[in-house]
């Protein structure tokens, strides 16, 4: 399975953008990219995915370089709640979901 | 939207005791299901992907006599911990997948259970 590096922690002003990179440079053609966060004691959630275009969807925006080697993770205003682990995973296609250390974001009011 | 139950949340046992967590699609046929455990500030690691009627396809270094996994329906999947012993103190979540669904939809995890061994 390709391999993701992410920084271990970021730290975000609430209502202020928050941008998460992720580096993934053995990715294959057919992998994947997704965002799943987790808050504390709770199992993950779905944040968003991508192939090769930029994505949008009411949680956050996805950047895919166009190397497709690294993406950025954005959170347009981060809010208390947005305080997570986030995890960007490659997803083979058919495969299992095999979870990074993740990026803990924390957020101050 | 797709809902996965878990259950216990919470279950401390004996040392030597078995223990068994249940995993539920509520709304739908999961056909597979992943189990993983979580040791505190760590990832999430895989431990066996279930597959309904036939045996659990686990991970490299994951004992299967230790940790059964038993996925007789299509709305359920159950792990055991057997004889357990303090290091199986974890944090254990189950995902399971739509079937037909587009994969990156698809993966749907429940809320996870600790269990404390004691």
């Amino acid at each position: 399975d390709a391999k993701t590096t992410q920084p271990n922690s970021m730290e975000s002003n609430e209502e202020e953008p928050v941008h998460l990179p992720c580096n993934h440079s053995t990715i294959s053609g057919t992998d994947y990219i997704h965002w799943y966060r987790q808050l504390p004691s709770q199992g993950p959630e779905y944040v968003i995915h991508g192939l090769t275009s930029n994505v949008n969807n009411r949680m956050a925006s996805l950047a895919i370089a166009e190397d497709r080697k690294s993406s950025t993770l954005i959170l347009h205003r981060a809010t208390l709640r947005d305080a997570a682990v986030y995890y960007c995973i490659l997803r083979a296609q058919g495969g299992k979901l095999i979870f990074g250390q993740g990026t803990e974001l924390s957020v101050k009011p | 939207g797709a809902v996965v139950s878990q259950h216990p949340s919470r279950v401390i046992c004996k040392s030597g005791t078995s223990v068994k967590i249940e995993c539920r699609s509520l709304d739908f046929q999961a056909t597979t299901m992943f189990w993983y455990r979580q040791f505190p500030k760590k990832s999430l690691m895989l431990m066996a992907t279930s597959n309904e009627g036939s045996k659990a396809t686990y991970e490299q270094g994951v004992e299967k006599d230790k940790f059964l996994i038993n996925h007789a329906s299509l709305t359920l999947s159950t792990l055991t911990v057997t004889s357990a012993h303090p290091e199986d103190s974890s944090f254990y979540i189950c995902s399971a997948l739509r079937p037909g669904s587009d994969y990156n939809y698809g993966y749907t995890f429940g809320s996870g259970t600790r269990l404390t061994v004691v």
